[in-house]
């Protein structure tokens, strides 16, 4: 177990659809990531936020946004849902620096039908 | 920019067998370097690190890693492979000038024949 719980574990939704992912972090971690990964595109790392903040952007697109709250838990909203945005979708967390590395959650596997 | 690159997307070895996976980094600054494992409809599970202590960092599940500035390499290896070493490994950098961002490799599957 990492300690980084997410939430739901599965989800199905039709295309046009919004969505929102949660992530709780370990405890004490500061840095919140949000991967997606697919067959086609590998693991590709969307945003970080650390502290509340945006820290980094990567291949997020536009229809996706994210949040890191107070408490620390960060929601990643997916909407105008298409076929391709299927795939499954990690939160990490890490304390700041990260030389601890990241921690993962299981994901939450997400198809769009 | 940092970033890693993975040589062989694919891997097979025999059970018991060496198992050596390559890591190739690219940073400005001295790197902190991750193998990660992932083993099917799992997250990723840290197998172990390199932060500029000791340059042949140990692991879980007997595995260990070689930090070599002179080659910009960060190999992963186990003198033998067990059938349930059988994953997806992933290779990762950050540094301290990027935000501590993780960059991943592309991965390498791991395939263990009995």
């Amino acid at each position: 177990d990492s300690g980084v719980t997410q939430t739901p574990k599965h989800l199905i939704t039709a295309t046009g659809q919004r969505v929102t992912l949660r992530c709780s972090p370990r405890s004490g971690d500061l840095s919140v990531y949000w991967y997606q990964q697919s067959l086609d595109q590998g693991l590709q790392f969307l945003i970080q936020y650390y502290n509340g903040e945006e820290r980094a952007k990567g291949n997020i697109l536009e229809r996706f946004s994210a949040q890191q709250f107070p408490d620390l838990h960060s929601e990643l909203n997916l909407s105008s849902l298409e076929l391709g945005d299927s795939a499954l979708y990690f939160c990490a967390s890490s304390v700041d620096p990260g030389q601890g590395g990241a921690f993962f959650g299981q994901g939450t596997r997400l198809t769009v039908v | 920019a940092q970033s890693v690159t993975q040589l062989g997307s694919h891997v097979s070895v025999s059970e018991g067998a060496l198992v050596l996976l390559r890591c190739n980094y690219s940073s400005s600054v001295p790197p902190y370097l991750f193998w990660y494992v992932q083993y099917p409809n799992q997250g990723l599970q840290l197998l172990l690190k390199y932060t500029s202590a000791a340059t042949l960092v140990k692991g879980i599940n007997g595995f260990e890693a070689e930090f070599k500035k002179s080659e910009t390499s960060f190999h992963l290896t186990k003198p033998s492979a067990h059938m349930s070493d059988a994953a997806e490994y992933f290779c990762a950098v950050s540094a301290p000038n990027t935000g501590n961002q993780f960059y991943f490799g592309t991965g390498t599957s791991l395939t263990v024949i009995p």
